[in-house]
């Protein structure tokens, strides 16, 4: 079946450092794949999303690319500011019409000032 | 658009005892989902409605959840009795189409349940 995997552990940084969380994922054909973010207190948004091969998404300065050949969608943000402190999960969506989404562990990630 | 509203927010009960959750998707999205969120893991569909029907449950414990959506809009998501194990965050979610494996989830706040 299909399933997601990211990377173990919270993830701590200073502001302004480059931010990485690494997803990949099993799946039969090609799924959409999805970054979602959960601040404290709040339910899960969406953050970006990619549909095929090659495709970047990008929101608030994060950034993702689908790639088939490792079977990976790493979420990276040049500079991290206080306000990205949150949950982050990586998912991704089968394509047989049900838009089911199967979800990660997700990673804690802890800016300090 | 108004948000997925979600309630009660947090309930804490005792094994054995029963609990119903509510959630009220945002408008004209025919699409529902209640997801398991159990700390420390990823959400976990247990049911999935398209407007009043149910497409999939297959991983909903039927022997003690119950969910439904009477009307195709609010939906209730019933444990009896329940378990230490559903402690969990129990998350609502709502999307406008089906047939798209590109279609974003707009999620609720969640209810937090706590067995003692």
């Amino acid at each position: 079946g299909n399933s997601v995997t990211q990377m173990e552990g919270p993830v701590t940084l200073s502001e302004e450092a480059f931010l990485t969380i690494n997803c990949t994922y099993t799946a039969t054909g090609y799924p959409s794949l999805f970054w979602y973010v959960q601040y404290p207190g709040e339910g899960l948004q969406l953050l970006l999303k990619a549909t095929k091969a090659d495709d970047k998404g990008s929101n608030k300065g994060f950034e993702a690319t689908y790639r088939k050949e490792t079977t990976s969608f790493h979420l990276e943000k040049g500079s991290v500011q206080v306000s990205d402190s949150a949950v982050y999960f990586c998912a991704l969506s089968d394509r047989d019409g049900n838009n089911r989404l199967a979800f990660g562990k997700g990673n804690q990630v802890v800016v300090i000032p | 658009e108004a948000g997925v509203a979600q309630s009660p927010r947090y309930k804490i009960i005792e094994k054995r005892q029963s609990v119903a959750f509510w959630c009220n998707p945002i408008s004209g999205h025919a699409t529902l989902y209640w997801y398991q969120q159990i700390l420390g893991q990823g959400p976990k569909l247990l049911i999935q409605f398209q407007n009043n029907g149910v497409v999939d449950d297959s991983q909903l414990p039927k022997d003690r959840f119950s969910a439904e959506r009477l009307k195709g809009v609010d939906s209730t998501l019933k444990i009896q009795p329940a378990k230490l194990e559903d402690s969990a965050v129990y998350l609502c979610a709502s999307s406008f189409l089906r047939n798209s494996g590109a279609n974003v989830l707009t999620f609720g706040a969640g209810s937090r349940l706590t067995v003692l």
